[in-house]
């Protein structure tokens, strides 16, 4: 089973709102990844958690917020959020062994229009 | 920073016909990897490639690491209708990195 989930599919909220997305995994991997992805382009990334411990932030503003709680789970925190937000937040984990980083899989994805 | 650049940026082919795509790096790479995104959902793993010269095949999909280790090919044979979509080719720029580069992607129409 190669399943990441990610919930809501898609969101809209205005720019004094708070929501959170979330993601899961039940492939036992302890690498977790948040992208954004904006219409025809790669996937941009924001954070890496690796064994539940941020381990990189890609100078992302602070109105995005991550949190891991458990190896299974990965949430991103969203307030105050500005229209250029809009876009495809992704989330993909991979394993992780030995200090190197296994093929990452993606979840479905949500879908996050601000207005 | 590393960039993958991937050709060509799109391909508009008829049901049947076969299909080649690469992807270069101006350094190398340890890994490739090819995913396949539709509209609206998320990028899909294709296949992964980890060694030099290295051949490897998913169905109607072959995917070839270079023998460089700066470039990776991506041929679809007899596509179908469902083979629409963005092809992005991605690697981790060093070994233990965590963090993919991803190319510019390919999009592939299929015209009836």
């Amino acid at each position: 089973d190669t399943e990441v989930t990610q919930t809501p599919k898609h969101l809209v909220m205005g720019m004094t709102n708070k929501k959170s997305l979330k993601c899961e995994q039940h492939m036992g991997h302890r690498a977790m990844y948040w992208y954004k992805q904006k219409a025809k382009k790669p996937p941009e990334l924001m954070f890496v958690y690796s064994y539940e411990k941020l381990s990189i932030n890609e100078s992302v503003p602070s109105r995005f917020s991550p949190e891991c709680p458990n190896s299974s789970l990965l949430n991103l925190h969203l307030h105050a959020l500005q229209p250029e937000d809009s876009a495809l937040y992704l989330c993909a984990s991979s394993h992780t062994s030995g200090g190197a980083f296994g093929e990452q899989y993606f979840g479905p994805g949500t879908r996050l229009t601000v207005t | 920073g590393q960039q993958l650049n991937q050709s060509p940026q799109s391909m508009f082919i008829q049901e049947g016909e076969d299909v080649s795509m690469n992807c270069t790096s101006s350094s190398i790479f340890n890994t490739w990897l090819w995913y396949k995104q539709e509209p609206g959902e998320g990028p899909v793993l294709l296949i992964a490639l980890y060694k030099a010269g290295e051949l490897t095949s998913n169905g109607r999909l072959t995917a070839q690491f270079g023998i460089t280790r700066k470039d990776s090919f991506l041929n679809i044979s007899a596509s179908i209708p469902s083979d629409v979509g963005i092809y992005f080719c991605a690697g981790p720029p060093w070994f233990g990195n965590e963090k993919l580069t991803f190319g510019t992607g390919t999009r592939l129409t299929i015209i009836p």
